[in-house]
């Protein structure tokens, strides 16, 4: 079963930030956070992944607190093709075990 | 950008029929993955495969199904008798490492398996 918490549905305004959370309170300490998004019935689509620090690319930035025990999945600028379903996983040794994630809806 | 590629997209069977899904793993990544996903549900791990051997597998993986890289690109997944709960999509991903590391699955577009 999946290791992580996440809201069910979230909302964001087009051209504005969607801030997604993750908890994962039970976390070990060489498990990674990962993130992916699945677009319609589409294969998921890895984001970003973290372990301890702060991550950005190209798609989103990663925050992971302190304590490992949550993390924020960050879309800077949301456009209309973000609308997706987000899974947060914590993963060791390629485990990747997905919940039920966010679906996130972007709106004009 | 290299990616994992999955046929045939669409794969309608009879019950009872047997059926083998086929993927093409990036090339230079040595482990291998399937997933399904039933129409609405979560995305469930069905096999890890590395050096022509089963690494992991889940309950749902019994005997009905099989796995193989038949040669040095595809990867395919057979399901010998199928029911009609085998009706999913069904997702092939690939790794550079695997376990005992940690490192990106990248997955491919899907193949819709519909049994009547």
């Amino acid at each position: 079963d999946a290791k992580t918490t996440q809201p069910p549905s979230m909302d964001c305004a087009e051209g504005r930030a969607a801030n997604l959370p993750c908890n994962h309170s039970t976390i070990s300490g060489n498990e990674y956070v990962y993130w992916y998004r699945q677009i319609h019935s589409q294969g998921p689509q890895y984001i970003i992944h973290g372990l301890k620090n702060n991550e950005t690319n190209e798609m989103a930035s990663l925050i992971i607190t302190e304590d490992r025990k949550s993390s924020t999945l960050i879309l800077p600028h949301a456009t209309l093709r973000d609308t997706a379903v987000y899974y947060c996983i914590v993963s060791l040794n390629n485990d990747m075990r997905f919940g039920a994630g966010t679906r996130l809806t972007v709106k004009p | 950008e290299p990616e994992v590629t999955q046929t045939p997209s669409h794969q309608v069977t009879q019950m009872g029929q047997e059926v083998i899904l086929r993927c093409v793993p990036i090339s230079n990544h040595l482990y291998f993955y399937w997933y399904r996903q039933i129409l609405g549900q979560k995305v469930e791990f069905l096999v890890s495969f590395y050096n022509n051997e089963i690494s992991e597998k889940s309950e749902i993986f019994d005997d009905q199904f099989s796995v193989e890289r038949p040669d040095g690109s595809n990867f395919t997944l057979k399901i010998r008798s199928t029911k009609l709960e085998d009706s999913a999509m069904y997702f092939c991903a690939s790794s550079e490492a695997g376990l005992g590391f940690t490192d990106t699955q990248y997955f491919g577009p899907g193949t819709r398996l519909t049994v009547l």
